[in-house]
């Protein structure tokens, strides 16, 4: 069984410009989180898809940030336009259930903001 | 707060055991988590306890939590130079529509042969 696959894996860009990153979780897994890892400091969720809905997205930091799941299968977030502060790493997890499954993650995208 | 708190770094040597610890703050927490991240590798899930547990032994790895604390450590008993990395323990926090975790900010395990 494939693992939760993230793309890219590392984006270099220009403060100002954008970028989409890409989560495709485990097939059959209706829940996909978001979070990020910021400068060696925790990580933090960012956001909660059940399939196609966002159930929880309490964590995204502004508005400049984007995530969409169409479909309820693979997810993008967008970050557009991008700032130093965004530079770090982005996880993406996916569960099969909600409340009690673990949730299993990606290898991240290591995002760095010029 | 949110806060879950974790000793930045820890040093050991090849074959002693290693202990890293870590305190939480949600005591409805119902699962604690143990991730390791290798260095350019993703987060692997390690182990996790059941908040009604106060022990669980997988192998080389032994998780204690104390409830009454909100305190959880993680033992490696005979520590490997491939036990190097950054692990991160995690609480489960799922209520009122919310699912997440809230990690910790990694302790750096160096093991020095």
């Amino acid at each position: 069984e494939a693992g939760v696959t993230q793309f890219p894996s590392h984006s270099v860009i220009e403060k100002g410009q954008t970028v989409t990153l890409r989560c495709d979780p485990i097939s059959g897994h209706d829940n996909l989180y978001w979070y990020r890892r910021v400068m060696g400091k925790e990580i933090k969720f960012l956001l909660h898809f059940v399939k196609e809905s966002k159930q929880d997205e309490s964590g995204m930091p502004n508005n400049r940030f984007l995530a969409e799941r169409t479909g309820g299968t693979y997810s993008t977030l967008k970050v557009q336009p991008a700032e130093l502060e965004d530079s770090g790493v982005y996880f993406c997890a996916s569960s099969h259930r909600t409340d009690t499954d673990t949730q299993y993650f990606g290898p991240g995208t290591r995002l760095t903001v010029l | 707060g949110e806060d879950v708190e974790q000793s930045l770094f820890l040093s050991v040597r090849e074959g002693d055991s290693s202990v890293i610890n870590c305190t939480y703050t949600d005591s409805s927490s119902t699962y604690l988590y143990w991730y390791k991240q290798e260095p350019g590798a993703g987060l692997q899930l390690l182990t996790y306890i059941f908040s009604n547990m106060d022990m669980k032994q997988d192998q080389r790895l032994t998780v204690l939590l104390n409830k009454k604390d909100k305190h959880l450590s993680l033992r490696i008993a005979d520590t490997q130079t491939g036990d190097s990395a950054i692990y991160f323990c995690a609480e489960f926090r799922g209520r009122s529509g919310t699912y997440k975790y809230i990690f910790g900010t990694g302790t750096r395990l160096k093991v020095l042969a």
